[in-house]
C-alpha cells in the first residue's frame, strides 16, 4: 500500500532557529500534498495544500512567509518553521494523494516540534 | 461551509463488546465523502472506512462499519467486537468524493475511545 514517510518524527530547537521537515511518498507519485497540525489533544487542522511545481495554497490565519512550504518533486514535499518560537510548538502530519487514482488520503507518522 | 462534529470526548468499552462513535456533518455539497481515521498514541493516522454520499449501501471493512444516515447527516463508525488494541483517538473526517479534485479533509475533534480488559 501506499506510505508516506516524515522526517524528523520529532525535533527540539532553539526559539529563533528554522526547522525543515520532509515529508514524502515512498511508492507512489503525489501531485497533492496536504500539511496538517494537531495541537494537544486537538484536531488536526489544515495549514497549506502543497501542489507540486507550483506555490502551496494556504489556509486562512495561517502565515506563508512563517511556515514555507516547497514541493520540489512528485515525492517530495518539506514544510519550513521559520524563526520558530514556543507557540509553535505542535505536531505536524503530512498526507498525500496519488497522482493517479481514486486513492484516499495516506498520512505520514507526523512531525513533533517542540521550541525551547 | 463544511462541519464536523464529534460530541463524544472520550468513551470507554469491554472488550469483545460493540461500540458506536458519533459523528454529524453539515455541508452544502450534494457530493461528499466521509471518512473515519484512527490515531494511536504514537501519532499516524490511520485510515479506517470511507463512506460516498451517494453510496447506497452502508460502507463496512471488517470490525468497522459506517452507520450512513444522509437524512440526519450522520455517519457513525460502529467497531465490533473491540480489542485492546483499538484503543486510540479517532477522528470523522469530511471532504470530496473519491477521485475528485482534491481530498482536502476536514477533521471533527475526535474521540478517545479505551477498550478495558
Amino acid at each position: 500500500g501506499a506510505v508516506v514517510s516524515q522526517h524528523p518524527s520529532w525535533v527540539i530547537c532553539k526559539s529563533g532557529t528554522s526547522v525543515k521537515i520532509e515529508c514524502r511518498s515512498l511508492d507512489f507519485q503525489a501531485t497533492t500534498m496536504f500539511w496538517y497540525r494537531q495541537f494537544p489533544k486537538q484536531s488536526l487542522m489544515l495549514m497549506a495544500t502543497s501542489n507540486e511545481g507550483s506555490k502551496a495554497t494556504y489556509e486562512q490565519g495561517v502565515e506563508k512567509d512563517k511556515f514555507l512550504i516547497n514541493h520540489a518533486s512528485l515525492t517530495l514535499s518539506t514544510l519550513t518553521v521559520t524563526s520558530a518560537h514556543p507557540e509553535d510548538s505542535s505536531f505536524y502530519i503530512c498526507s498525500a494523494r496519488a497522482a493517479t487514482g481514486a486513492n484516499v488520503l495516506t498520512f505520514g507518522a507526523g512531525s513533533r516540534l517542540t521550541v525551547l | 461551509a463544511q462541519k464536523i462534529t464529534q460530541t463524544q470526548p472520550g468513551m470507554f468499552v469491554q472488550e469483545k463488546e460493540a461500540v458506536t462513535l458519533d459523528c454529524t456533518y453539515d455541508t452544502s455539497d450534494q457530493s461528499y465523502g466521509l471518512f473515519w481515521y484512527k490515531q494511536p498514541s504514537s501519532g499516524e493516522m490511520i485510515f479506517l472506512i470511507y463512506q460516498g454520499s451517494y453510496d447506497e449501501q452502508n460502507a463496512t471493512e471488517g470490525r468497522y462499519s459506517l452507520n450512513f444516515q444522509k437524512a440526519r447527516k450522520s455517519a457513525n463508525l460502529v467497531i465490533s467486537a473491540s480489542q485492546l488494541g483499538d484503543s486510540a483517538m479517532y477522528f470523522c473526517a469530511m471532504g470530496p468524493t473519491l477521485g475528485g479534485a482534491t481530498n482536502k479533509l476536514i477533521f471533527g475533534t475526535g474521540t478517545l475511545l479505551a477498550v478495558q480488559p
